[in-house]
């Protein structure tokens, strides 16, 4: 079964820097999709990136990028120039690529990250 | 283009009840899958409709049931509550095996 690890339960920055959250999964699959979930407040659950496990070319969205690491199965996410907006749950995400007849979502147990102004 | 929408927001349970929840998909999409979401945990799958067919379910007991209809909305229906059912129940849609889309989630307490 596939899993998904965030070791940091709560991070901070300051406005304007940069931060790191770490996500790490196991899977045996070859073919996979990982994301990264953003939750604030409001409880809306929020795509932020996605990665498709077949690029190695890292995904890039504005301000958030993702350093993909497939033989460590690691998945970690940099915010530049962190905004006060920015402060919310954020989830890592797997998927499985095909194989399957549905396709649900695994979730790592999420990261509060907080920004100070 | 109409975003998932869910129903109610929230809403209190005494256990042993029953009760059911509402989510309409993005326009487009004909797949919908739920996820209970606990305080301070990341969300969980419960199981996912396609064509108004369940073609996929998580480790959730046989009280955790659904529907979905032709135009594509769902319900979620559990019965005989539990104290830790409490959660946010999250509902998202999709089409094709790309992305979901989550609603805003409805927090059921269970008294």
């Amino acid at each position: 079964a596939q899993t998904v690890t965030q070791s940091q339960p709560e991070m901070s920055v300051q406005e304007a820097e940069t931060v790191t959250l770490s996500c790490t999964y196991d899977t045996s699959e070859s073919d996979y999709y990982l994301f990264w979930y953003k939750q604030p407040p409001s409880r809306q659950m929020i795509l932020v990136i996605r990665q498709e496990a077949y690029k190695q070319q890292n995904a890039t969205e504005n301000r958030f990028s993702v350093n993909f690491q497939k033989a460590a199965k690691s998945f970690s996410l940099k915010i530049s120039d962190s905004q006060l907006g920015d402060a919310a749950m954020y989830f890592c995400a797997y998927r499985s690529g095909g194989g399957t007849s549905y396709d649900k979502v695994i979730f790592g147990p999420g990261t509060s990250l907080s920004v100070i102004p | 283009e109409t975003g998932v929408t869910q129903s109610p927001t929230h809403l209190i349970k005494t256990r042993g009840q029953q009760v059911t929840l509402r989510c309409s998909s993005q326009s487009g999409h004909n797949t919908v899958s739920w996820y209970q979401q606990a305080l301070g945990q990341g969300p969980q799958f419960i199981f996912q409709y396609y064509r108004e067919e369940e073609n996929g379910r998580g480790n959730f007991p046989p009280r955790f049931s659904g529907l979905q209809f032709p135009n594509y909305s769902s319900e979620l229906n559990v019965n005989a509550l539990e104290l830790d059912d409490s959660a946010l129940y999250l509902c998202a849609s999709s089409s094709g095996g790309n992305e979901q889309f989550f609603g805003p989630g409805t927090r059921l307490t269970v008294l």
